[in-house]
């Protein structure tokens, strides 16, 4: 099973600024993805990011918005941009598993607070 | 109506008992069905897989999925306390996507 971490694992931030946030993987990857968990709420998918070509967002998502980098197999970031209390949640990435898509590897998550 | 619906609990057990979790879901299509554990401030872990239709088991656990009535299920077998965490069913729906339920948290006591 694929190694997942993500930096920062929490953070504070104030309103209008922007955080990014990074996964590195121990493997390589063809596909990654990037959720938002909200309390109570389940996993919603934000984008998948595919090496080499632009993220796909999902409805409600945009570029702008959450702007996605992933320029190795390895490694992708998650911009959360001029944020809002709103955006307070845990961010997660994951990585498609050996066996197939529908397997997932998920890194710890990141915990955004915006104030 | 949502592609999956989840009972978010919270499920308070003793420790011992056989908890039983479910999912209803809506596209009768969906081919591929997990169970997530998550614990606190961690990510998922995949628990188990089902393709289609039928029972599946690991050790404590069975994954039951009923596709006739749309439904699907965890159970596990003397639950212990470090059963306690988030479970969340999940459907593999294509495109490289998969939706998940709200996920329904279970407490077993000492």
């Amino acid at each position: 099973s694929a190694v997942i971490s993500q930096k920062p694992s929490r953070d504070i931030c104030q309103r209008g600024t922007s955080l990014t946030i990074q996964c590195q993987v121990d493997s390589q990857v063809t596909m990654m993805f990037w959720y938002r968990q909200q309390p109570g709420q389940s996993l919603t998918l934000i984008a998948t990011a595919n090496q080499g070509s632009e993220a796909t967002y999902e409805s409600g998502f945009v570029i702008d918005k959450f702007p996605i980098s992933r320029p190795n197999l390895t490694f992708s970031t998650l911009t959360v941009s001029n944020m809002s209390p709103e955006d307070s949640s845990i961010y997660l990435c994951s990585v498609e598993g050996q066996t197939g898509l529908y397997e997932q590897y998920f890194g710890p998550g990141t915990r955004l607070t915006v104030t | 109506q949502k592609e999956v619906e989840q009972d978010p609990g919270p499920l308070s057990v003793p420790e011992g008992a056989i908890v039983s979790l479910n999912c209803t879901y809506s596209n009768s299509a969906f081919q591929y069905f997990m169970w997530y554990r998550q614990y606190s401030r961690k990510g998922p872990e995949l628990l188990m897989y089902t393709y289609s239709s039928g029972n599946k088991e690991d050790g404590r656990f069975t994954a039951q999925v009923d596709k006739s009535s749309k439904y699907i299920s965890l159970f596990i077998r003397d639950s212990q306390p470090s059963d306690s965490a988030t479970y969340l069913c999940a459907i593999y729906t294509g495109g490289f996507k998969t939706i998940f339920g709200a996920g329904t948290r279970l407490f077993v006591k000492a």
